[in-house]
């Protein structure tokens, strides 16, 4: 049971450049997010599923895609890399909402030069 | 929409020490609360949580917290600090339909 894994662990970017980040969970979770970690500034909420096929806004969801094609995977795209978005990047995932444990994966330390 | 506030960013305490550290909430029905802990390089892990009930919750690790309604409190307690508890302690409020509101976080930093 690995719960929530990240992939990959490190990135480094150059501005313009593209990636995706893939989040996997094995628990059958219906709920999923990705949130950016920056110095001084907590958690930020990106994005969010509530189930396999959806997706909404987060806190702060410009310059992010986000795709829920299978409901134990949830990918973040970035199109478009800029120095702003230089970041730790954490994906969790929940039974239900924001009522309900969150289960976080390790992170992705991502570098936009 | 709920809030929370965890007004010291860094706190340092001797080992063998009590903790305490704060955080203040805003929501208007009675809320969800949580503590999680992240170490260096690592993801946020739960430490506990308080959904209703006995306003006095234990956790993982030691570590305790209590709700109190009339302060709009949180706070996160320890009688006796290891080093191995060196780490960023985030506060949370959640509600049923919403997503979690994090606080920005108490770095803990434990002397010899």
């Amino acid at each position: 049971n690995a719960g929530v894994t990240q992939t990959p662990k490190f990135r480094v970017l150059k501005t313009g450049q593209s990636m995706t980040l893939l989040c996997a969970q094995d628990m059958n979770h219906e709920y999923m997010y990705w949130y950016r970690q920056d110095p001084g500034m907590g958690l930020r909420l990106i994005h969010y599923s509530v189930g396999e096929g959806t997706t909404a806004k987060g806190e702060v969801p410009d310059g992010y895609n986000v795709s829920r094609l299978k409901k134990q995977n949830f990918l973040l795209g970035l199109e478009s890399a800029a120095p702003s978005q230089t970041s730790v990047y954490f994906c969790a995932s929940s039974w239900t909402s924001g009522a309900d444990t969150q289960y976080f994966g390790p992170g992705t330390r991502l570098t936009v030069l | 929409a709920q809030s929370v506030t965890q007004p010291d960013i860094h706190i340092t305490v001797s080992e063998g020490a009590s903790l305490e550290l704060r955080c203040n909430y805003s929501y208007g029905a009675t809320p969800y609360l949580f503590w999680y802990v992240q170490s260096p390089g690592q993801g946020l892990q739960l430490l506990l949580k308080y959904f209703s009930g006995d306003t006095l919750v234990q956790g993982i690790k030691g570590f305790e917290a209590e709700f109190k309604r009339s302060q709009s409190s949180f706070n996160l307690r320890k009688p006796s600090v290891h080093w191995s508890d060196a780490a960023e302690y985030f506060c949370a409020v959640g509600a049923p339909g919403y997503a979690l509101n994090f606080g920005k976080g108490t770095s803990l930093l434990v002397t010899p």
